[in-house]
This record gives structure tokens, sequence and C-alpha cells, in this order.
């Protein structure tokens, strides 16, 4: 029950289109999701997070869309960039921010 | 965004020599800090979350005894790797929640990869 599942394990993509990642949870009792990007050797770094009274957050280029019925919830890169090539993680957690990450999404942008 | 720095960035020891991990809160107090694994090309793994002035607590299968954590102030957290192995190598990476004026209420260090000889 504890278990965030992310798919898919690795992305291609081309300069300029959509990057889409899913994760799925199970625990009812998590109410923040948030999404990292980590470089090679770095430690992760906060995308984008939402809380599930909300069922779209757009940030930039960046946009959560969260069905709080499906337990679901997935990660659209807009315009993706080279620049964007990284490893994504999607994680959820409830009040004691003890985070449990999904298993990891290798995205290349090809220029 | 509040800053959570780690120390060092890097360390190699040899196989049976204990190495120490800080994660400071620079400006913020951390009630709460967290400690991760990272094995190559896999996710987050929580080792224990610590409480400031109390124990740790450790997740299944985390030898408390061998990743000694402690966390005296609240913004300071040092995980110990005592009598480390070659399948102790891995990046290590600490996390620290907080009252900050901000949305975002968990930050991360940098991360520590270990390399043992």
């Amino acid at each position: 029950q504890q278990q965030v599942k992310q798919s898919p394990q690795s992305l291609i993509v081309q300069k300029g289109g959509i990057s889409i990642i899913n994760c799925a949870y199970e625990n009812t009792a998590f109410d923040y999701f948030p999404w990292y990007q980590q470089f090679p050797g770095k430690g992760p770094a906060l995308l984008i997070a939402i809380r599930p009274d909300v069922s779209e957050k757009k940030e930039g280029r960046f946009t959560i869309s969260f069905n709080k019925s499906a337990k679901q919830f997935s990660l659209h890169i807009m315009d993706s960039q080279p620049g964007d090539s990284a490893t994504y993680f999607c994680a959820a957690t409830g009040s004691s921010y003890k985070l449990i990450f999904g298993s990891g999404t290798r995205l290349l942008v090809r220029p | 965004g509040a800053v959570v720095s780690q120390h060092p960035s890097r360390v190699i020891c040899k196989s049976g020599t204990s190495v120490k991990i800080e994660c400071r809160s620079l400006d913020f107090q951390a009630t709460t800090m967290f400690w991760y694994r990272q094995f190559p090309k896999q996710s987050l793994m929580l080792m224990a979350t610590s409480n400031e002035g109390s124990k740790a607590t450790y997740e299944q299968g985390v030898e408390k005894d061998k990743f000694l954590i402690n966390h005296a102030s609240l913004t300071l957290s040092t995980l110990t790797v005592t009598s480390a192995h070659p399948e102790d190598s891995s990046f290590y990476i600490c996390s620290a929640s907080g009252q900050v004026a901000t949305n975002e209420k968990l930050f991360f260090g940098s991360g520590t990869q270990l390399s043992v000889l």
C-alpha cells in the first residue's frame, strides 16, 4: 500500500514534443504529490507538486494532472528541450513528509 | 527556497573505516530530517527518519548499528556509515522539513557519493 508505481522507465522525445510520465499510488492517506528532476551526481530538485484538492497544476512548461478517483497523477513537459534530459521521479507522502518515490523515468530529449 | 547543505559531496574510503556525512539546514530549523540511499540507475530509498533530540526511526532492512544517525540540533543531522564495505558504496541524500514561508516544505541536499574500496 506504500508503493508508488511509475511509468515508463525510459522515454525519448524530440525537441519541442510533449513528455508524459505517469504514476499511480495506493495509499489514500497520501496528500502531497511532488515531481522531482535529478541530474547525474546531484540531489533531486523539486519541479512541481500538487495536493488532491485540485485536478491540475501548471507551472511554466510543467503540468501535473491529478485523478483522485483513479489514484493516478502524471507530469506533462510541454515543448521539451534537450536541457530537460534527466531522470524524473514522482513521489507521494502524507503529513509526515516521509516521501515514497516512484522508480524513476529517464528522459532523453533529442535535438 | 530554503537551502540544505550536504557535505562531503564525494568520499572514497577503505573497507572497514567509518565515514560521516553531514546535512545542514542553512536558513531554517529542520524539525525532521530524512536520509535516503540511491544505487546507480535506481530510485531513492528511505533509510531513516530523524527528529531533533530523539532517536532515529529506521526503515525495515536498514541496520541501525551500521548507519548511525544523529540529529543533535535543529540545523544538523549526521549519518555515519560504520565499518564500511564495498556494498555500502552508494549515493546518500538527506532532506529536511521545517517551517518555511513557502509552499515547499521539504528540501533536499545535493547528495554524497560514497565509494568504498
